[in-house]
């Protein structure tokens, strides 16, 4: 029973390099969500898919951008990433009218 | 901007004492409300969830909502240093659905031996 499965776990990026992060779900959830938790800040939106073909802007979007690849995969890409995008990224995913938010087990991303 | 505050802590508590952990919103009209546990270095968790007034009791958990007031608390009766970890709190605000919950920025609870 996966859940919310994400990849990778750790990376390291230099300035300036871009990655994508992967998230999958398997439990026919609608909508998926890409969070950022910083020391002090709490868990930060940046973007949301509410449907497969769907994707908005959260709270803290710019540097990023996402793509809806079909019902279970949710990727998040750092064109060029920033010192400042240094955090632990968490995907989740819930059902429309539910909520409820399963998160997968978190990206610990460092940028020097 | 609606908000949900909650006490960062650390709150410390002896093993076997009830932990009291609050928390606060600024959208009147907010409708469900969440608890979750998150211990270091992993994700979080849910743990409790009420959509009305009152309490709502889940083995050693009670969640609390006083709508009216605008607070929601999570008591964890006889704790156990297993209970330590930061607790968030989690609501979905009126008008929302599809960007999710927002989440306060958690309590640290530490429950000592």
């Amino acid at each position: 029973n996966a859940g919310v499965t994400q990849t990778p776990k750790f990376q390291v990026l230099k300035t300036g390099q871009s990655m994508t992060l992967q998230c999958a779900q398997d439990m026919n959830h609608n909508s998926m969500y890409w969070y950022r938790q910083d020391p002090g800040m709490g868990l930060r939106l940046i973007y949301y898919s509410a449907s497969e073909g769907t994707t908005d802007k959260g709270e803290v979007p710019n540097g990023y951008n996402v793509s809806r690849l079909n019902k279970r995969e949710f990727s998040l890409r750092l064109e060029s990433a920033a010192p400042s995008q240094t955090s632990v990224y968490f995907c989740a995913s819930s059902e429309v009218g539910q909520y409820e938010a399963f998160f997968g087990q978190g990206t610990r991303l460092t940028v020097v | 901007q609606k908000e949900v505050e909650q006490n960062s802590g650390p709150l410390s508590v002896p093993e076997g004492a009830i932990a009291s952990l609050n928390c606060t919103y600024s959208d009147r009209g907010s409708q469900s409300f969440f608890w979750y546990r998150q211990y270091s270095g992993k994700s979080p968790e849910l743990i409790m969830f009420i959509y009305s007034n009152g309490d709502k009791e889940d083995g050693r958990f009670t969640a609390q909502l006083n709508k009216a007031s605008q607070y929601v608390s999570l008591l964890i009766r006889d704790s156990q240093p297993s209970d330590s970890a930061t607790y968030l709190c989690a609501v979905l605000l009126s008008g929302g659905g599809a960007d999710g919950l927002t989440f306060g920025k958690g309590t640290h609870l530490i429950i000592q031996p």
